[in-house]
């Protein structure tokens, strides 16, 4: 089944330390996008690539970096120089549909800082 | 800037019919999306409006009024599945990347 695979699912990590999420597709999709969700918020945007070797910042970038070496994979590297990076991480990727550039997303990484 | 607003939260019962507000403030548009998120989960494509008016998709509806910067999500024959919370996203540009509200968390009641 084509979709797009977040690991881990959960992770921990202590302060100063650096973390990188994966996110894997094998929809295809030239577009590759990073969300943050923090708690009854909505989504804001980190990162995004439209291509390969090709990204640009989001809403929020400041402490993450990203990397789009292969169209399937763009991972997310959460750095210490991000101030509050507990949340719930979410990769997703653009399909079009009747003129609708659809996001379809993964299942998500929550990552708590201790 | 984006600025979108909905509903923090609304509650309604089974087998009623309840609508989700959105309005709109942004720098450009082409085109409002609906999501479907449960909770701890992703979210899910529900509905896509473009152009004015009413998009039917079994038992959701989705409507745009451009000049007003307002859409609504309709939802009838509630069902306890429904509870979840539905983001509004709106695409400012072609460029593909769209700015989200903070949702609105429905909770269906028997």
């Amino acid at each position: 089944d084509g979709g797009i695979t977040q690991s881990p699912k959960y992770l921990f990590r202590k302060e100063g330390q650096n973390v990188t999420l994966s996110c894997e597709q094998n929809l295809n999709h030239d577009a590759m996008y990073w969300y943050r969700q923090d708690p009854g918020q909505g989504l804001r945007l980190i990162y995004y690539s439209q291509i390969v070797n090709d990204f640009q910042k989001g809403d929020i970038a400041e402490g993450y970096s990203v990397s789009r070496e292969k169209k399937e994979s763009f991972p997310l590297t959460v750095t210490s120089a991000q101030k509050n990076p507990t949340a719930f991480y979410l990769c997703a990727s653009t399909y079009e549909t009747a003129g609708a550039n659809v996001l379809t997303f993964g299942a998500g990484s929550r990552l708590t800082v201790l | 800037g984006q600025n979108i607003d909905q509903p923090t939260e609304m509650t309604a019962t089974e087998g009623a019919i309840v609508q989700i507000n959105c309005t709109y403030q942004t720098s450009g548009f082409n085109g409002l999306f609906w999501y479907q998120q449960h909770a701890g989960e992703a979210p899910t494509f529900l509905s896509y409006n473009v152009l004015d008016g009413l998009e039917e998709k079994g038992r959701f509806s989705s409507f745009l009024s451009r000049s007003k910067g307002y859409s609504y999500l309709l939802l009838k024959e509630l069902q306890m599945k429904d509870s979840a919370s539905y983001l509004c996203a709106v695409r400012p540009t072609n460029a593909g990347k769209s700015t989200f509200g903070d949702g609105t968390t429905l909770t269906v009641k028997p």
